[in-house]
């Protein structure tokens, strides 16, 4: 069974452009969580999709949003790139239907981005 | 509000050593809480979970934690190193609302042969 895939790998940016990060959930799953894992400061917590409708937001700017696809897929959309926005971006699925937190959300390997 | 802190961002142990990684949590209702692996280039991967059953948690590659409420602590252990251990470590705390998770800044643990 594939697990979480996200696209690009890698991604380098300059300062002010827009970039989109995509995410495949597990086949199943319908819940996808986005995370900012930026140097010295952990995972954050971005975005939580299920269904279709974002279910819950971090403490990060409007010029972060997303969407959630039919099929469960994902993007992570990042408008007006800072530097500080270079950090690695993990998603993650989860079969949650109610079952939280008995289910367990799994990760894909993430989309670094560097923006110059 | 729920928080983690991760006491030590990087731990060194000899193979074959104890290994301790502390986690302590603040949570204003019952925390679920986790610990999460991550190997370099990789997403992170649930080492074990506590979810108010037993407070002694066993996971997976040898790993245990405690949930001490009175010390708002969760401690993953390892009676043995592995240099295969050598990782970073994630703490993490939830609740039942909003479906997120708060983690911890992280600990690198280093395994010297």
């Amino acid at each position: 069974e594939a697990g979480v895939t996200q696209s690009p790998t890698h991604l380098i940016k300059t300062r002010g452009q827009q970039v989109t990060l995509r995410c495949s959930p597990i086949s199943g799953h319908t819940s996808v969580y986005w995370y900012q894992q930026a140097l010295g400061l952990g995972l954050q917590f971005l975005l939580w999709y299920d269904e279709g409708e974002e279910r819950n937001r971090g403490n990060f700017p409007p010029r972060f949003s997303g969407r959630q696809f039919p099929n469960y897929s994902s993007e992570l959309n990042v408008n007006a790139l800072e530097l500080e926005d270079s950090a690695l971006y993990l998603c993650a699925s989860s079969p949650l239907g109610g079952e939280w937190p008995n289910t367990e959300a799994f990760f894909g390997q993430g989309t670094r981005l560097t923006v110059v | 509000a729920q928080s983690v802190t991760q006491l030590g961002s990087h731990v060194s142990v000899s193979e074959g050593a104890l290994v301790l990684l502390r986690c302590n949590y603040s949570s204003s209702v019952p925390p679920y809480l986790f610990w999460y692996v991550q190997y370099p280039n990789q997403g992170l991967q649930l080492l074990l979970k506590y979810t108010s059953a037993a407070t002694l948690v066993k996971g997976i590659n040898g790993f245990e934690a405690e949930f001490k409420k009175s010390e708002t602590s969760f401690h993953l252990t390892k009676p043995s190193a592995h240099m295969s251990d050598a990782a970073e470590y994630f703490c993490a705390v939830s609740v039942n609302t909003g479906n997120q998770f708060y983690f911890g800044t992280g600990t690198s643990l280093t395994v010297i042969p």
